[in-house]
């Protein structure tokens, strides 16, 4: 089955302990991305990737870090999480088109994370 | 930057009723707009894709509009049923980027 895979889908953590979500992909797709979404804000993008070894910002970057080793996989770190990290976080992926940057974003279920 | 505005935040409609989610962007430069459902606590479900291209898109009982030039964009869905209860998110694709809305939660009463 097709599909975009996150985990934990829940963590608890506290203030200024590292902490990696892993994401992965089935469907050879060469871009991904990390979104958080916070009420009343909506999702807003943090890194994306357009293929392996290839990582650029999005909106909201700061505090957060993201490899890009293999094709399928694409990890979000936060080495120093502070409470106003806490957010749901969502993996995203997409394949182009027939046209250039005619991308459809393919998302993973979510990771709650709770920085106390 | 992109700022994409849905309009309205909620709406509640009887079952049978057609309906139609607007959703607005400054930057009228995208290369996409593609409509999403979210059910609470789930993830995001693709409905439909336009290409910048393109002026509308359909499937089943949903259509989606496109008017690039005035930064616009309608779902309209007919015949709403109750499991159409959800959040409708809209996000441009500005070519490497997506900007999403906040979305319209949407409660169709039986």
């Amino acid at each position: 089955e097709a599909q975009v895979t996150q985990n934990p889908r829940y963590l608890i953590t506290v203030t200024g302990k590292k902490l990696t979500v892993t994401c992965s992909q089935n469907m050879n797709h060469e871009y991904m991305s990390w979104y958080r979404q916070d009420p009343g804000l909506g999702l807003r993008q943090i890194y994306y990737s357009m293929n392996v070894e290839v990582t650029d910002k999005g909106d909201v970057p700061e505090g957060y870090k993201v490899s890009r080793k293999e094709k399928r996989n694409f990890p979000l770190i936060l080495e120093s999480p502070s409470p106003n990290q806490t957010s749901l976080y969502f993996c995203a992926s997409s394949s182009p088109g027939p046209r250039l940057c005619t991308y459809e974003q393919y998302f993973g279920p979510g990771t709650r994370l709770t920085v106390t | 930057k992109q700022e994409v505005t849905q309009i309205p935040a909620a709406l509640s409609v009887p079952e049978g009723e057609n309906l139609v989610l607007n959703c607005s962007f400054t930057d009228s430069a995208i290369y996409n707009l593609q409509w999403f459902r979210q059910d609470p606590g789930k993830g995001l479900t693709s409905l439909l894709l336009i290409q910048s291209s393109q002026r509308e898109q359909t499937s089943g009982r949903l259509n989606a509009s496109l008017d690039k030039s005035s930064g616009r964009s309608t779902l309209y869905i007919a015949a709403s049923q109750p499991g159409d209860s959800a959040t409708y998110l809209c996000a441009v694709n500005t070519g490497n980027q997506f900007y999403f809305g906040t979305g319209t939660s949407l409660t169709v009463i039986p």
